[in-house]
C-alpha cells in the first residue's frame, strides 16, 4: 500500500517571506507522479505543482517549487514570496492506481 | 469552460437513509473519481470510473456504490447511511485514468448524517 506522510499539521509565515512544507511517501511504484493542491476555505482542492518522478529537475510554478528527493521518499513544497491569498491546506499526493492523499497542512499568513 | 460541477452542496440524512450525489466532469474531461474527506483530513479515494465502468476502487464497502452517464456525468449512491459517513465528498476529473493526469476537482458535496 503507498502511504503519504505531512508530518506539520500547522505552519505560519510572514507575508513576503518564504516557507517550505513537508511530505514524505512510500511507494512500491517505479512509475509514479507526485502533486502539491491547495483547499482554501471555499473548498475546492486546486492543483499548485505537479512532479514526475522520472524527472530529476524539481518542478517549479512561479512562486512555488518543490524539492524533490527521489531515494529519501521526499517531496516537499516551497512557496516563495507569501501573500495572503496562500492561506490554506495543503495536500501532498502521490499517484499509483489511484490518488493517495497525506493529511493536509494548514498554512497561515501573517500580514 | 465549466469546471467540475458538484450537486447539491449541502444535504442533511438520518441514519438508515440512502442517497445520491451528482458530478458533472470538466468540459473534455472522460473519467470521474470520487473522494470522501472528514473533518481535519485528506481526501480518500472511494472509486473511479471511466466508460461507464468503475475501474478502481478504494477501501469502501460495498453500501458505496456509483454509475457514469454516457455524457460522463456520474453519480455515488450511499445506502444505508451510518454516522461515520458525515464528510465533504469531492467529484474529481481527468482526461483517461492515467495516473500522471492531474485530477480536476468540484466543491463538494457537504453530507451530514444525524
Amino acid at each position: 500500500a503507498q502511504t503519504v506522510t505531512q508530518s506539520q499539521p500547522e505552519m505560519s509565515v510572514q507575508e513576503a517571506e518564504t516557507v517550505t512544507l513537508s511530505c514524505t511517501y512510500d511507494t512500491s511504484e517505479s512509475d509514479y507522479y507526485l502533486f502539491w493542491y491547495k483547499q482554501p476555505p471555499s473548498r475546492q482542492m486546486i492543483l499548485v505543482i505537479r512532479q514526475e518522478a522520472y524527472k530529476q529537475q524539481n518542478a517549479t510554478e512561479n512562486r512555488f517549487s518543490v524539492n524533490f528527493q527521489k531515494a529519501a521518499k521526499s517531496f516537499s513544497l516551497k512557496i516563495s514570496d507569501s501573500q495572503l491569498g496562500d492561506a490554506a491546506m495543503y495536500f501532498c499526493a502521490c499517484t499509483g492506481n489511484q490518488f493517495y492523499f497525506g493529511t493536509g497542512t494548514s498554512l497561515t499568513v501573517i500580514p | 469552460d465549466a469546471g467540475v460541477t458538484q450537486s447539491p452542496t449541502h444535504l442533511i440524512k438520518t441514519r438508515g437513509q440512502q442517497v445520491t450525489l451528482r458530478c458533472s466532469p470538466k468540459s473534455g474531461h472522460d473519467t470521474v473519481s470520487w473522494y470522501q474527506q472528514a473533518l481535519g483530513q485528506g481526501p480518500q479515494f472511494i472509486f473511479q470510473y471511466y466508460e461507464e465502468e468503475e475501474r478502481q476502487r478504494g477501501n469502501f464497502p460495498d453500501r458505496f456504490s456509483g454509475h457514469q452517464f454516457p455524457n460522463y456525468s456520474s453519480e455515488l449512491n450511499v445506502n444505508a447511511l451510518l454516522l461515520g459517513d458525515s464528510a465533504l465528498y469531492l467529484c474529481a476529473s481527468s482526461q483517461g485514468t492515467f495516473s500522471n493526469q492531474p485530477q480536476h476537482f468540484g466543491d463538494g458535496t457537504r453530507l451530514s448524517i444525524l
